[in-house]
């Protein structure tokens, strides 16, 4: 069975300050997707980023970037210039080809300090 | 808003009731699932539809719980004889099946509490 671990509870940043959250699964799949989503207080999830496991290339959206290293089966999300607006649960989440729901970790609580 | 609903938005019952909810995707999805979410946690995948048909049930659906998506459209999920650890939120989300990867849209969710 895939799992994914989130190792990091609770993660503070300075606004405009850059922080990186950390993110490593285990599946024996060769292909599949890889997902990270924010969840706002009290406001439903959305996505922030996607990779595919067969693109090398790392994702990029607007300040929101992964580092995905295939091989040690981690998947880590920097978020650049944080903002206020960027406190949430972020939780990374897995997917394997097909149409399996997705393996969420724990969540990371991001708290931005002014 | 055309984005996913669901309904209704908190729920109160006692042990051994039962209630059910319910999901509207967004209409040109035919992908649907089912999520539990408990405090502190990631969604925990429950089920998934493509179109009517549910293809996929986690071990974490127990007898209790059953779900429909009679016409390909909105989902229902159903829990019978509710017991204190069912309270949880409940999410639904909504995908189409092309491309494969496509990103899931969550709907706000259904906080079920059992007393």
């Amino acid at each position: 069975a895939q799992t994914v671990t989130q190792s990091q509870p609770e993660m503070s940043v300075q606004e405009a300050e850059t922080v990186t959250l950390s993110c490593t699964y285990d599946t024996s799949e060769s292909d599949y997707y890889l997902f990270w989503y924010k969840q706002p207080p009290s406001r439903q999830m959305i996505l922030v980023i996607r990779q595919e496991a067969y693109k090398q290339q790392n994702a990029t959206e607007n300040r929101f970037s992964v580092n995905f290293q295939k091989a040690a089966k981690s998947f880590s999300l920097k978020i650049s210039d944080s903002q206020l607006g960027d406190a949430a649960m972020y939780f990374c989440a897995y997917r394997r080809l097909g149409a399996d729901g997705l393996t969420f970790g724990k969540g990371t609580h991001l708290i931005i300090q002014p | 808003d055309t984005g996913v609903s669901q309904d209704p938005r908190h729920k109160i019952t006692k042990r051994g009731q039962n209630v059910t909810f319910r999901c509207d995707p967004i209409s040109e999805h035919n992908r649907l699932y089912w999520y539990r979410q408990t405090l502190g946690q990631g969604p925990e995948f429950l089920t998934y539809f493509q179109n009517e048909a549910q293809l996929e049930k986690s071990r974490l659906l127990s007898d209790r719980f059953s779900a429909e998506r009679p016409k390909g459209s909105f989902s229902t999920l159903e829990i019978q004889r509710t017991e204190q650890g069912d309270s949880a939120m409940y999410l639904c989300a909504s995908s189409p099946s092309d491309p494969d990867g496509h990103e899931q849209f969550f709907g706000p969710g259904t906080r079920l509490t059992v007393l």
